[in-house]
């Protein structure tokens, strides 16, 4: 059973456009939903995280939109760059688990073509 | 500061063989986790360890074992390799609490089961 399914699995976007990766989870319990950034070779990375009391978080040109209703939530690159190029993760975990380990979506490998 | 350090960075074993991986956080964390990663399949939880003295089955155990060996070190070891464990094994430690919920990787081992 996937908990967390993400899409697109790939995207290509020209420099300075706006790629959206969305989300989709089953477990109404989870309650903390991080997106992880991904170098070739290197391991993951938080890039940004949202709790569902808000249905937005920004940091710099990164931003989270959360649909509670819809168990829904999205990443949005601003002003894009080839330096963003990279594979994100989604994924999901319910803190009141105390230590149990994130549910990760499959991943989308993103190219920023300059 | 190192952060989170796994050894051997890439490893090729023949079925049957048995190998451990080792990693060790220098943050002080309490809680550690094995995640294996495969193409189109995002990141799998193996084993996870709240803190120092306890190990916890994630999603895929079978074919592993794990030892935390102190607070530092948590080892993931396979007794009876398979090709099904050709993976990138990536160990993680958490920083949490309060606002806080942060996973730290390492750089992942490249395991090729022949």
């Amino acid at each position: 059973q996937q908990q967390v399914k993400q899409s697109p699995q790939s995207l290509i976007v020209q420099k300075g456009g706006i790629p959206i990766i969305n989300c989709a989870y089953e477990n109404t319990a989870f309650d903390y939903f991080p997106w992880y950034q991904q170098f070739p070779g290197k391991g993951p990375a938080l890039l940004i995280a949202i709790r569902p009391d808000v249905s937005e978080k920004k940091e710099g040109r990164f931003t989270i939109s959360f649909n509670k209703s819809a168990k829904q939530f999205s990443l949005h690159i601003m002003d894009s760059q080839p330096g963003d190029s990279a594979t994100y993760f989604c994924a999901a975990s319910w803190e009141g688990g105390g230590a149990d380990g994130l549910t990760f979506g499959k991943g989308t490998h993103l190219i920023i073509q300059p | 500061n190192a952060g989170v350090t796994q050894t051997p960075k890439f490893q090729v074993l023949k079925t049957g063989q048995s190998m451990t991986l080792q990693c060790a956080q220098d943050m002080n964390h309490n809680s550690m986790y094995w995640y294996r990663q495969d193409p189109g399949m995002g990141l799998r939880l193996i084993y996870y360890s709240a803190s120092e003295g306890t190990t916890d089955k994630g999603e895929v155990p079978n074919g592993y074992n794990v030892s935390r060996l102190n607070k530092r070190e948590f080892s993931l070891r396979l007794e009876s390799a398979a090709p099904s464990q050709t993976s990138v094994y990536f160990c993680a430690s958490r920083d949490w609490g309060g606002a806080k919920n942060i996973q730290y990787f390492g750089a992942g081992t490249r395991l090729s089961v022949l």
